[in-house]
């Protein structure tokens, strides 16, 4: 079983158009995260929900908007896209309490045409 | 404001020899820190954490990583590399406020020469 699990792997689109990513989590973790990795690999925090309330929210074009619908679901929805934002997406979720570790999906690249 | 600070953005090794990579980082409070491995296409594997406790670090694939809160350090390292190793190798640290986001070096990716 999947831990975190997103979909697409893969999104190819072009400038203007609309896109959602979705995530899920299947340990019972308290807290969600969206990072997005440039094409230099770096990484960097997006969004972050806890118990479907939104706590960061970095400072991203609101182009991004986050929606939990539920405490295992994270999604990201993209409006008019733009050159800039193909990168990697990444979530990841962490449990509650004192543990510390995150736990990341497998990504989804995103290329803008 | 925590930040981490990774030395070299490639490092290469024959296989066989001592893996060495550095993460500095900087924190107000007492940082948790972290190794994640990503291998190409995939998403990013936790190597291992400090948290509290014991400063040696022990973690999956032979890895292990030393904090050293005099010199602000926590360097990965691994005896003897394998070329399944190569790899980009990520150093985070946690945030202080209740979302403890990762905030990560600008990674190190590492060769392994036959």
């Amino acid at each position: 079983d999947t831990a975190v699990s997103q979909t697409p792997k893969y999104l190819v689109t072009q400038m203007g158009n609309d896109k959602s990513i979705k995530c899920e989590q299947n340990l019972g973790h308290d807290t969600m995260y969206w990072y997005k990795q440039d094409s230099k690999k770096f990484l960097k925090i997006m969004f972050s929900y806890n118990n479907k309330e939104l706590i960061i929210n970095e400072t991203v074009p609101n182009r991004f908007s986050p929606k939990s619908p539920d405490k295992a679901h994270l999604n990201l929805h993209i409006n008019s896209l733009e050159l800039g934002d193909s990168a990697v997406y990444f979530c990841a979720s962490r449990p509650g309490g004192p543990q510390e570790t995150q736990y990341f999906g497998p990504g989804t690249r995103l290329l803008v045409l | 404001a925590q930040s981490v600070t990774q030395l070299g953005s490639h490092v290469s090794v024959s296989e066989g020899a001592l893996v060495l990579l550095r993460c500095n980082y900087s924190s107000s409070v007492p940082p948790y820190l972290f190794w994640y491995v990503q291998y190409p296409n995939q998403g990013l594997q936790l190597l291992l954490k400090y948290t509290t406790g014991a400063t040696l670090v022990k973690g999956i694939n032979g890895f292990e990583a030393e904090f050293k809160k005099s010199e602000t350090s926590f360097h990965l390292t691994k005896p003897s590399a394998h070329m399944s190793d190569a790899a980009e190798y990520f150093c985070a640290v946690t945030g202080s406020g209740s979302a403890r986001q990762l905030t990560f070096g600008s990674g190190t990716q590492l060769t392994v020469l036959p």
